[in-house]
């Protein structure tokens, strides 16, 4: 079966650089979801996006923005990163808005040195 | 408004039972359970919608207190694969948490 997709699998930036993540979700999803798991952490959410409208906002940053697409693949994107933002991040897909539990991509850690 | 879990960790040795707690202060829509190994995606387990149901599948089981706004997930006979961190995700209708975690290791 079709999983959630993100790239890349690992990702190196120097600060205040700029970063791209990208999540493919299971075909037939509508809402996609974003968090951010530090070591040892909890995931935190970030944002979601239901039928490419934003739908939910959490603890993102403002140097953050994510955007879905009209294929519902969806883009996170990072600028001035911070030290603070090397994490794992990952992207999930549900349908039908949260009821049946999420899938979640296999994620991208974000290494800012 | 981040549910709590109790407890924070566990070490079980195979074929022992444990409970993971999960609460929360507001009303919840559902609860979901989730497992995650180190360095992986969080893996769902089972959901649970409001109602008070009681969900299961092999030795893991899950029940759901609507009124007490908790929920507890049963493991028993531990087999070593289920060494992970668990979390309990909470749904409000408006807004989705992950709970603290509970990390359970399973020794031989």
């Amino acid at each position: 079966a079709a999983g959630v997709i993100q790239s890349p699998r690992h990702l190196i930036k120097e600060k205040r650089e700029t970063a791209t993540l990208k999540c493919y979700p299971i075909p037939r999803h509508d809402t996609v979801y974003w968090y951010q798991q530090g070591p040892g952490q909890d995931p935190q959410f970030l944002i979601s996006f239901y039928e490419k409208m934003q739908s939910d906002k959490g603890s993102i940053p403002d140097r953050f923005s994510a955007q879905q697409f009209s294929d519902y693949h969806s883009e996170l994107n990072m600028s001035s990163l911070e030290l603070g933002d090397s994490a794992l991040y990952f992207c999930a897909s549900s349908s039908t808005v949260r009821r049946h539990g999420y899938t979640f991509g296999s994620g991208t850690r974000l290494t800012v040195v | 408004q981040q549910p709590v879990q109790s407890p924070q960790a566990v070490i079980l040795r195979e074929g022992e039972d444990a409970v993971i707690n999960c609460s929360s202060s507001k009303a919840l829509y559902s609860v979901h359970w989730y497992r995650q190994k180190h360095g992986e995606a969080p893996v769902f387990l089972m959901i649970l919608l409001k109602g008070g149901e009681q969900k299961g599948h092999d030795k893991i089981s899950a029940s759901f207190n609507e009124k007490k706004q908790q929920s507890s997930l049963y493991l028993t006979a531990s087999q070593l694969s289920y060494s992970g961190t668990y979390f309990c995700g909470t749904d409000t209708g408006n807004q989705f948490y992950f709970g603290t975690g509970t990390s359970l290791t399973v020794i031989p």
